[in-house]
């Protein structure tokens, strides 16, 4: 069955520092992948995707995310965070053939910036 | 801009009662998801709705119906709620797969915080 880790429940980054949070997947077909955001009190809001092709990814709020077939990951990265980046986040993998293809969603990962 | 609504941010309901929610998006998308997120425990999919009157069975049914009566709107039931219901249910929405180039993203409403007491 597919599965999505998160192993970081929370982590905490200094504001202007770099970011990689990160996903393992188990799945055994080619991988739909994704990266989703909640904000405190907000519904999803998706940040990336990988379908196929280039496996560095760029995304919106400046994230990006690079799928490693060898190692079944699928981190998520940015340079610089802001204190606006401060929520949950949620690796997903797109899970059955495309038509009725269902999300399977980590646990997810809480992100605290400090000043 | 896709818009997914909920009925309601949040619901307080009595053991045994049976609770109503209630989505709707407004991109005239086929495909419809209901969530339940729990902390430490993700998102799980309840149940999900291919097209009007269709519906499957996601991972946690239990407890749970359904609803698609309309394109547009896509219904939660809870017959008789129970304490271990109390969650935060999210609401997706996606358009039919037209191929490969089409998009597969799922859009989420705000979520319904709700309460068994």
């Amino acid at each position: 069955a597919q599965s999505v880790t998160q192993p970081d429940i929370h982590i905490t980054v200094s504001e202007g520092a770099s970011l990689e949070l990160r996903c393992n997947y188990s799945y055994g077909a080619t991988p739909y992948l994704f990266w989703y955001v909640q904000s405190p009190g907000q519904g999803l809001q998706l940040l990336l995707k990988y379908f196929s092709g280039d496996t560095l990814v760029q995304g919106i709020k400046g994230f990006e995310a690079e799928f490693k077939r060898s190692q079944s990951s699928f981190n998520l990265r940015k340079p610089s965070v802001h204190w606006s980046d401060a929520a949950e986040y949620f690796c997903a993998v797109g899970a059955g053939v495309p038509s009725f293809q269902k999300l399977v969603f980590g646990t997810g990962t809480r992100l605290l910036v400090s000043p | 801009d896709v818009k997914v609504t909920q009925s309601s941010r949040y619901l307080v309901k009595r053991t045994g009662e049976k609770v109503f929610l209630e989505c709707v998006q407004d991109m005239d998308h086929e495909n419809m998801f209901w969530y339940r997120q729990d902390p430490g425990l993700g998102l799980r999919l309840i149940y999900f709705s291919y097209d009007v009157k269709m519906k499957e069975k996601g991972d946690i049914p239990e407890g749970y119906s359904v609803s698609r009566e309309k394109k547009e709107r896509f219904s939660l039931i809870l017959e008789s709620a129970s304490t271990n219901q109390t969650s935060m249910y999210l609401c997706a929405s996606r358009a039919r797969y037209r191929g490969r180039l089409s998009t597969d993203t799922q859009y989420f409403g705000p979520g319904t915080r709700l309460t068994v007491l």
